[in-house]
């Protein structure tokens, strides 16, 4: 079946670094594009940016773009998000998500991360 | 910069037909738009119920079904039941690698 588990959440102060890991199983990984969405403590979910099965197109929110980066390695079947100049709006739950057909359908469990001094 | 938008609350009786929208603040959703639908309770991550406007996600009972209905995405539950309350999202594709939820609808059975 397929498992999604995210994992690098914490606290991190404004300015600063953290790296999101997705580790996948269950499926042909390299076949797939894999999405991360958030959520802000008691808002609504926001996605967040896109990679294409094989690296070679990357997609990013407005909101994100220019400080996060998603990359993955299809030989350790792994997802990351590398977030710099974190700011507190930043703070949420991260969620990476496996696509179908233009959308999420798997998702992992969330890892939370939280920017603040 | 366009808005999808859902309907804040809805209400339906345990057995009853709900069926919940989710359009654009200006334009029309279409299928090119691969709208789909998730259900989130609290504490949880989210459950895809539908994709590319009315395929079931794996799991996912008949109760649920997509559609367009006139400008809008549409979800439909039948024979609501009480684990069906809570949050739903719709999501749609906009194109040039650009994804955009809906604001959410709490979905209360009653």
């Amino acid at each position: 079946q397929v498992q999604l588990v995210e994992s690098g959440g914490g606290v991190v102060q404004p300015g600063g670094s953290l790296r999101l890991s997705c580790a996948a199983s269950g499926f042909t990984f390299s076949s797939y594009g894999m999405h991360w969405v958030r959520q802000a403590p008691g808002k609504g979910l926001e996605w967040v940016t896109f990679i294409r099965y094989d690296g070679s197109n990357k997609y990013y929110a407005d909101s994100v773009k220019g400080r996060f980066t998603i990359s993955r390695d299809n030989s350790k079947n792994t997802l990351y998000l590398q977030m710099n100049s974190l700011r507190t709006e930043d703070t949420a739950v991260y969620y990476c998500a496996k696509d179908q057909y233009y959308a999420p359908d798997y998702w992992g469990q969330g890892t939370l991360v939280t920017v603040s001094s | 910069q366009t808005v999808v938008t859902q309907e804040p609350s809805f209400s339906v009786s345990p057995g009853g037909t709900v069926t919940l929208t989710c359009g654009l603040s200006s334009g029309s959703v279409s299928t090119s738009y691969y709208p789909s639908w998730y259900h989130q309770t609290p504490g949880q991550a989210p459950r895809t119920l539908i994709y590319s406007t009315n395929t079931r996600s794996s799991g996912v009972p008949d109760r649920f079904s997509g559609s367009i209905l006139g400008n809008k995405a549409a979800l439909t539950i039948t024979g609501a039941q009480a684990d069906d309350e809570s949050d739903y999202y719709c999501l749609l594709y906009m194109g040039s690698g650009n994804w955009v939820f809906g604001g959410g609808t709490k979905l209360t059975v009653l």
